[in-house]
């Protein structure tokens, strides 16, 4: 059975930091390029950034608004993805998801996400 | 960045009526592979959003066939056949060609 168990959330003040994990089971953690959404108290889906396989580079993108601040990585010997968050603000308030999707080895497309974990940024 | 516009934002639907949600992109979403990366996504309240059309019109496994996808490069239309009570959430296009990827804004389906 696939899980993604994402942790770490909580209360931070305004330019705080926080570290969010997203524990991977079930799949070949390691051939995922992996990604983090976020989604406000009653608004959309907004997506945060990604990091690829490290056999594709391991390389990282952003959105905009968190360039800088946020760093995506992870740790492939202990199935985990990592969002490192910094100079947090009130409009990071969200819940944030890790999710995958692509095509596995037998060509089946999967997609997955966590339940969320959530973050707030308040003084 | 890419917009996703959505339309309509919301709808309510009687049981066994179609319904239809369209996502306009704000530039082509044809990968240089000839393939265009369109997602649609079902959030049912309370919970994390769930796959239901991938690459504009495959169904994802385990989707009933009530759901379909089409469109291309700008335009795009997520259709539900019949509309079922379980059918009810908030529906999201998002598109996999460009940096930053983007979701349109969210379609909230109801039932009458």
């Amino acid at each position: 059975e696939v899980q993604l168990v994402e942790s770490g959330g909580g209360v931070v003040k305004p330019g705080g930091s926080l570290r969010l994990s997203c524990t991977v089971s079930g799949f070949t953690f390691s051939d995922a390029w992996m990604n983090w959404v976020r989604q406000a108290p009653g608004k959309g889906l907004e997506w945060v950034g990604r990091i690829k396989s490290k056999s594709d580079g391991g390389t990282t993108d952003y959105v905009g608004p968190v360039q800088g601040r946020f760093s995506i990585s992870r740790d492939d010997s202990r199935n985990r993805l990592y969002l490192q968050m910094s100079s947090l603000r009130i409009e990071d308030t969200a819940v944030y998801f890790c999710t995958t999707g692509g095509y596995d080895s037998r060509g089946y497309y999967r997609n997955y996400w966590g339940q969320g974990t959530l973050v707030i940024v308040s003084s | 960045d890419t917009v996703l516009t959505q339309t309509p934002l919301s709808l309510s639907v009687t049981p066994g009526q179609p319904a239809s949600i369209s996502c306009r992109s704000s530039q082509s979403l044809l990968h240089t592979d000839g393939k265009a990366y369109l997602y649609w996504y079902l959030q049912k309240p309370g919970q994390s959003p769930q796959l239901l059309i991938y690459e504009v019109s495959s169904r994802f496994s385990g989707v009933p066939d009530r759901f379909s996808g089409s469109g291309s490069e700008t335009d795009f239309t997520l259709r539900i056949s019949r509309v079922e009570a379980e059918d009810v959430g908030t529906y999201y296009c998002m598109q996999g060609v460009h940096l930053p990827r983007t979701f349109g804004q969210g379609t909230k389906v109801e039932i009458k």
